[in-house]
Order: structure tokens, then C-alpha cells, then sequence
């Protein structure tokens, strides 16, 4: 198993631009989310789905949309880049709707300028 | 809204010694507490966590405590080793299913 995986590792956008960030898993689990993590602020929750066709906000969702058409594809588009979006974003993935472990991915560094 | 509080935000300590990091969250419908280890320019990875059903669990040298009326909980290292340096994360998840983290605490064992 490759467990979760998550591309590009590293990317540089200049401002207004957009991308998507993608992430898959093969573990077939339900529940996928998406973090960014930023020094001193921990992991914030952009958006998380507990399953196909389901997907939820979190405590930063502005600026990013996300869609899940299969259970292994959580893909992260950033709509129109701004250097507040420079960060660290991790996907992870639980078996269960969050009462379980969650599987990180290796990151994605994104800088924006 | 719901969120994790976490203290302190780095802690230095002696090899051999103890740990202490404390958390507490604010959705008294959370359920699930896990506690995470990031090892600098790594993911986080679980470590131990515990359910509301439960006041304390232990692996090894690692221990969580639960506080549900008071809505804390602790995480408690022994014997501390320099390989336990790193970054840990609490996380509760709350009743609409999200899993939100605090902020973090660095950990340095001095040999």
C-alpha cells in the first residue's frame, strides 16, 4: 500500500494564479481532509468529506474548493493564489468519520508570491 | 465554534524526566482524542489516543489522561529520550465529524 499520497511536493504560484493539489489514497477509507499548517498555528482544518459526493467546510475553507467524485480522489484546487496561502498542506485519510487514526500524505509546500 | 487549546507551546527537559503537555476543547459532544508526532520536515503520526469512554490509557512510556466534565486532556511521557524531540499535536474530534488539532507543542530532551 502507498497509503496516502499527495502531489506536487513542492510548488510556486505567483499571485491570482490557480492550481489544484492532489491527493490519493488506496486504503479505501471513507474519510478524507485537508490541513494547512502555518508556524505556531498548529494544523487548520480547509475542508474534509466523510464519503463519495459528501464534502464539508472547516475552520479556513475561503479560497479553496474541493470535490470528491470517488472514494480514493480528494483533490484541492486554490481558486485565485494569495500570498496568505503560502503554507504547508497535508491530506490525511481515517477509516472511520474521524474516530480513528488519520494517514497524513508527505505535504505539499506551496509559496505564493 | 470548536476549538483546542494546548499548553505550553514549547517545553525543555532533562533526559529521564518527565512530560507534560496539556489540551482542552471546547464541543462537549467531542468523542475522540488523539495525540499526534511530527518530527521536523515529516507528517504527524498517532502516537496514542483515547475515546470519552475511557479516563486514561497507557503504551509503553506514553500516557493519556481524560477530563471529560472538565473538558482537558493530558499526555504524559516518562523517562524521556532524545529521540521524543519533536513537535505533538491534540486533536479532538467534534460531533459534525471534523477533527480539529491545537496548536502544538515543541518538546526538547536535553541529553
Amino acid at each position: 500500500n502507498a497509503g496516502v499520497t499527495q502531489t506536487p511536493k513542492f510548488q510556486v504560484l505567483k499571485t491570482g494564479q490557480s492550481m489544484t493539489l492532489q491527493c490519493a489514497q488506496d486504503m479505501n477509507h471513507e474519510y478524507m481532509s485537508w490541513y494547512r499548517q502555518d508556524p505556531g498555528m498548529g494544523l487548520r482544518l480547509i475542508h474534509y468529506s466523510v464519503g463519495a459526493g459528501i464534502t464539508d467546510q472547516g475552520e479556513v475553507p475561503n479560497g479553496y474548493n474541493v470535490s470528491r467524485s470517488t472514494t480514493e480522489d480528494f483533490p484541492l484546487r486554490l481558486l485565485s493564489a494569495a500570498p496568505s496561502q503560502t503554507s504547508v498542506y497535508f491530506c490525511a485519510s481515517s477509516r472511520d468519520r474521524g474516530d480513528g487514526p488519520l494517514h497524513f500524505g508527505n505535504g505539499t509546500r506551496l509559496t505564493v508570491t | 465554534g470548536e476549538n483546542v487549546e494546548q499548553h505550553p507551546s514549547t517545553l525543555s527537559v532533562q533526559e529521564g524526566d518527565s512530560a507534560v503537555i496539556k489540551c482542552t476543547y471546547s464541543d462537549s459532544a467531542s468523542n475522540y482524542f488523539p495525540w499526534y508526532k511530527q518530527e521536523l520536515g515529516k507528517r504527524p503520526q498517532l502516537i496514542i489516543d483515547i475515546r470519552s469512554n475511557v479516563g486514561e490509557k497507557k503504551d509503553q512510556r506514553i500516557a493519556v489522561t481524560l477530563n471529560k466534565t472538565a473538558k482537558h486532556f493530558s499526555l504524559h511521557i516518562t523517562e524521556t529520550q532524545p529521540e521524543d524531540s519533536a513537535v505533538y499535536f491534540c486533536a479532538a474530534k467534534t460531533s459534525y465529524d471534523k477533527v480539529i488539532f491545537g496548536p502544538g507543542t515543541s518538546l526538547s530532551v536535553i541529553p
